[in-house]
């Protein structure tokens, strides 16, 4: 069964500082991959996904995340991060070739953007 | 267009009473997914349906829990007896097989339950 590792479970950062979350998962054919955002007491959100093609996806709110294969990583970066950006943020994975369509999460990454 | 609609949004109850969490999936989706959110575990699959036919259960704590989807357009999680270790957010979420989007799952606002 496939897994998701988020690597940094806190991270605490000044605005403009720039962001990058680790997210490695282990399967070993095709894949779908997520990154949620959960808002404070908020329900997850899609921040951005890749299907196929350029592994360099960009989602919303200045968001993007690189696929890459070999390392079987995506993750999600963000050049200058703002003080809404604090949320706790979700990797998650969805293993095609399995005809399962539920997705696998990761722990999640708390950010905490202090002003 | 509305999304994912859950009720209730809060609850709380004693130990041992029967707890039941509704979702009305988006229209068209044809499939459904129930979530269980906790600070220990994490996000976890307990069930998920395609078509109103339940496919994996195998993420389902035990026979307490239940899961039903008597048509398209609603589906019940029900807890009983509840425990307090079942406190935790319980996430609804739909996707669309076909879609161009592929199999992103829209979440609904969660049911926070608390048993004390």
């Amino acid at each position: 069964a496939q897994s998701v590792s988020q690597h940094n479970h806190h991270v605490i950062l000044s605005e403009a500082a720039s962001l990058e979350l680790g997210c490695n998962y282990s399967y070993g054919g095709t894949v779908n991959l997520f990154w949620y955002v959960q808002y404070p007491g908020q329900h997850l959100q899609l921040l951005l996904k890749y299907f196929s093609g350029d592994p360099l996806v960009k989602g919303i709110k200045g968001f993007e995340a690189e696929f890459i294969k070999s390392k079987f990583s995506f993750n999600l970066r963000k050049p200058s991060v703002q003080w809404s950006d604090t949320a706790e943020y979700f990797c998650a994975v969805n293993a095609v070739d399995t005809g399962r369509r539920a997705l696998t999460f990761g722990s999640g990454t708390r950010l905490q953007v202090q002003p | 267009d509305a999304g994912v609609i859950q009720s209730p949004r809060h609850e709380v109850t004693e130990m041992g009473q029967e707890v039941t969490l509704r979702c009305k999936p988006i229209s068209g989706h044809d499939y459904l997914f129930w979530y269980r959110q906790t600070m220990m575990r994490g996000l976890e699959l307990l069930i998920y349906f395609n078509n109103n036919v339940p496919i994996d259960d195998s993420g389902m704590p035990e026979d307490r829990f239940s899961a039903k989807m008597p048509n398209a357009s609603f589906s019940t999680l029900k807890i009983q007896p509840s425990e307090p270790r079942d406190s935790a957010v319980y996430f609804c979420a739909s996707s669309l097989r076909h879609s161009l989007s592929g199999n992103t799952i829209y979440f609904g606002e969660g049911s926070w339950l608390t048993v004390v």
